[in-house]
């Protein structure tokens, strides 16, 4: 299997403030990233994926690569209670291909 | 969640009995991902299919696993013996480009 390693946390953040998730993967291959958010006893669903390097926004959300540095991030600005869930980090080949996960890594956001 | 339905939800079994579990995928989608989850592991890509086909089941533990997807709308798991290391929540995920969407899971417990 691909590696992909994330901070497990568990990551606490006040209600209101930037929440951000870290992922680096081994495969310099990967060309496709993926963020999941997990709710407990629940399946994973996608927040956002990229392709390029640089930033993309979605709302709140943000997910930032680096290839050069194997490393993929999300930031949650204004972080609401309703964030609070495990974030999975996923790394593709190529579109449609096999999907590696992270082992995820546990945020609340404390009102 | 986007329509995978998975069956059984939960299901508890003795060591040594056989375990099926079912998924029905979203109809237009090309490709079908098994996928375990536990604590220590995270989600581990267990086998996929393009087009009803296997491509890829390096993930499979070992030859008590096999997958079968007879057509579109149907794929099965099936663990034979079974043992008390296989219990985990088993999902289920169809995707066609950029995104899996997951079933709500099989939960699976073998005592």
């Amino acid at each position: 299997q691909k590696e992909v390693e994330q901070n497990s946390g568990p990551l606490s953040v006040p209600e209101g403030a930037i929440a951000s998730l870290n992922c680096t993967y081994s495969d310099r291959g990967s060309q496709s990233f993926f963020w999941y958010r997990q709710y407990s006893g629940k399946s994973p669903e996608l927040i956002m994926f990229i392709y390029s390097n640089g930033d993309k926004e979605d709302g709140r959300f943000t997910a930032q690569l680096n290839k050069a540095s194997q490393y993929v991030s999300l930031l949650i600005r204004d972080s609401q209670p309703s964030d609070s869930a495990t974030y999975l980090c996923a790394v593709s080949q190529s579109t449609g291909n096999q999907f590696y996960f992270g082992t995820g890594t546990s945020l609340t956001v404390i009102p | 969640d986007a329509g995978v339905i998975q069956s059984p939800r939960h299901e508890v079994t003795e060591m040594g009995q056989e375990v099926t579990l079912r998924c029905k995928p979203i109809s237009g989608h090309d490709y079908l991902f098994w996928y375990r989850q536990t604590m220590m592991r995270g989600l581990e890509l267990l086998i996929y299919f393009n087009n009803n086909v296997p491509i890829d089941d390096s993930g499979m533990p070992e030859d008590r696993f096999s997958a079968k997807m007879p057509n579109a709308s149907f794929s099965t798991l099936k663990i034979q013996p079974s043992e008390p290391r296989d219990s985990a929540v088993y999902f289920c995920g169809a995707g066609s480009g950029n995104t899996i969407y997951f079933g709500e899971g099989s939960w699976l417990t073998v005592v």
